[in-house]
């Protein structure tokens, strides 16, 4: 299996402009969730999907955050209008198990480095 | 508020030597501790886990201790070894449907 797929790997961007951040999971995984890492705040979690329907977008910063998957093999992270402050790696992650065991963690992407300018 | 609380940024060991980097947390109700590592320009990686049942979970070189009064987890490398230099990241759990919450990491460099 390749794991989970994202792109692109980095995004730059002037303020203002939509961005858009894809993610295919690992085939056969039922969980799909949305991190982003900053200096400040670690690793936050942001949404997460259950058979392509969203369970908790609680993490998810503003409106101007919205995140779809339209597929089980495939989710998009958008950000319209985008800011400096948007500035980030982002992670999509995909588990076949929401509990997390040995055998059922989380496989995390390469992540896309978005820089908004 | 972080629940989960990596407390030293960054930490330099030599090769061969004892890493130990520690986590707190502030919830009572996580029950599931684990550890992931990451390298510069990947995602995190799985490393090791433990439940509330226990207070040691050991594999390989790598080692989690946990004590639930103090609510501390520990990870202990022995020996070090300069491909275990990455970032550390600690997360737990809570029975039912709530996510992982992360720590915000410790990097960690194995000096040879």
């Amino acid at each position: 299996d390749a794991g989970v797929i994202q792109s692109p790997r980095h995004e730059v961007t002037e303020m203002g402009q939509e961005v858009t951040l894809r993610c295919k999971p690992i085939s056969g995984h039922d969980y799909l969730f949305w991190y982003r890492q900053t200096m400040m705040r670690g690793l936050e979690l942001l949404i997460y999907f259950n058979n392509n329907v969203p369970i908790d977008d609680s993490g998810m910063p503003e409106d101007r955050f919205s995140a779809k998957m339209p597929n089980a093999s495939f989710s998009n992270l958008k950000i319209q209008p985008s800011e400096p402050r948007d500035s980030a790696v982002y992670f999509c992650a995909s588990s076949l198990e929401f509990r997390q065991g040995n055998s059922d963690t989380q496989y995390f992407g390469p992540g896309t480095r978005l820089t908004v300018l | 508020d972080q629940q989960v609380k990596q407390n030293s940024p960054s930490l330099s060991v030599q090769e061969g030597r004892i890493s130990i980097l520690n986590c707190d947390y502030t919830n009572s109700m996580f029950d599931y501790f684990l550890w992931y590592k990451k390298y510069p320009a990947e995602g995190p990686t799985f490393l090791i886990s433990i439940s509330s049942i226990k207070d040691k979970n050991e594999d390989g070189r790598f080692t989690v201790f946990l004590n639930k009064s103090a609510k501390h987890l520990s990870l202990h490398i022995v020996p070090s070894q300069p491909g275990d230099s990455a970032v550390y990241f600690c997360a737990a759990s809570a029975s039912g449907n709530t996510p992982l919450v992360f720590g915000k990491g410790t990097r960690l460099s194995v000096i040879a």
